[in-house]
């Protein structure tokens, strides 16, 4: 049972550059998020989604699209890469449509943004 | 709109002492509360949850919290602290139909 795949886990960009980070899970979960890593500030929300179809906003949602097509599926899009994005990616999802479920989190994406 | 704070961003103990991170949490309503651990180089897992079922939580790895409403907190303890437990270790909340909210975490170092 894989869980929660992300991928890549390293990338390096250059600023203005446009990725797409790869999350995907095989539990059949309905509620996905993203998150990003900083040192000193823990986890902050970026986009979530409960459902395919649905996306919503998180604390930090500036610079990151998102869409949810498939259950199983849900990327995150940096559309013009800035430095400030340089962080570690967890993608988390839950059986729980709200979120209040325990989270089973992927192993995590490095972005360097130079 | 909820909120969690942990005291301390560094915790270090000896080998075999007691093991206590703080956190308390912001909530107009009750809360469901986490405690996640972190080893280096990997994902977030759960050590223990609270849903309102029992105010003492037992988890994985001989950590449990204790929620008090009164106080707004929900401590992670363990008797004796391992080598092994050196991680970070984050406390989260959630509450209705709101996404999971973390602290910043706290680092724990483990002295032979």
């Amino acid at each position: 049972n894989a869980g929660v795949t992300q991928t890549p886990k390293f990338q390096v960009l250059k600023t203005g550059q446009s990725m797409t980070l790869q999350c995907a899970q095989d539990m059949n979960h309905e509620y996905m998020s993203w998150y990003r890593q900083d040192p000193g500030m823990g986890l902050r929300l970026i986009h979530y989604s409960v459902g395919a179809g649905i996306t919503d906003q998180g604390e930090v949602p500036n610079g990151y699209n998102v869409s949810r097509s498939t259950t199983e599926d849900f990327p995150l899009r940096l559309l013009s890469a800035a430095p400030s994005q340089t962080s570690v990616y967890f993608c988390a999802s839950s059986y729980s449509g709200s979120g209040t479920g325990e989270l089973f989190f992927g192993e995590g994406s490095r972005l360097t943004v130079l | 709109a909820q909120s969690v704070t942990q005291l301390g961003s560094h915790v270090s103990v000896s080998e075999g002492a007691l093991v206590l991170l703080r956190c308390n949490y912001s909530s107009s309503v009750p809360p469901y509360l986490f405690w996640y651990v972190q080893y280096p180089n990997q994902g977030l897992q759960l050590l223990l949850k609270y849903t309102s079922a029992a105010t003492l939580v037992k988890g994985i790895n001989g950590f449990e919290a204790e929620f008090k409403k009164s106080e707004t907190s929900f401590h992670l303890t363990k008797p004796s602290a391992h080598m092994s437990d050196a991680a970070e270790y984050f406390c989260a909340s959630c509450s209705g139909n709101t996404p999971l909210v973390f602290g910043k975490g706290t680092r724990l170092s483990v002295i032979a």
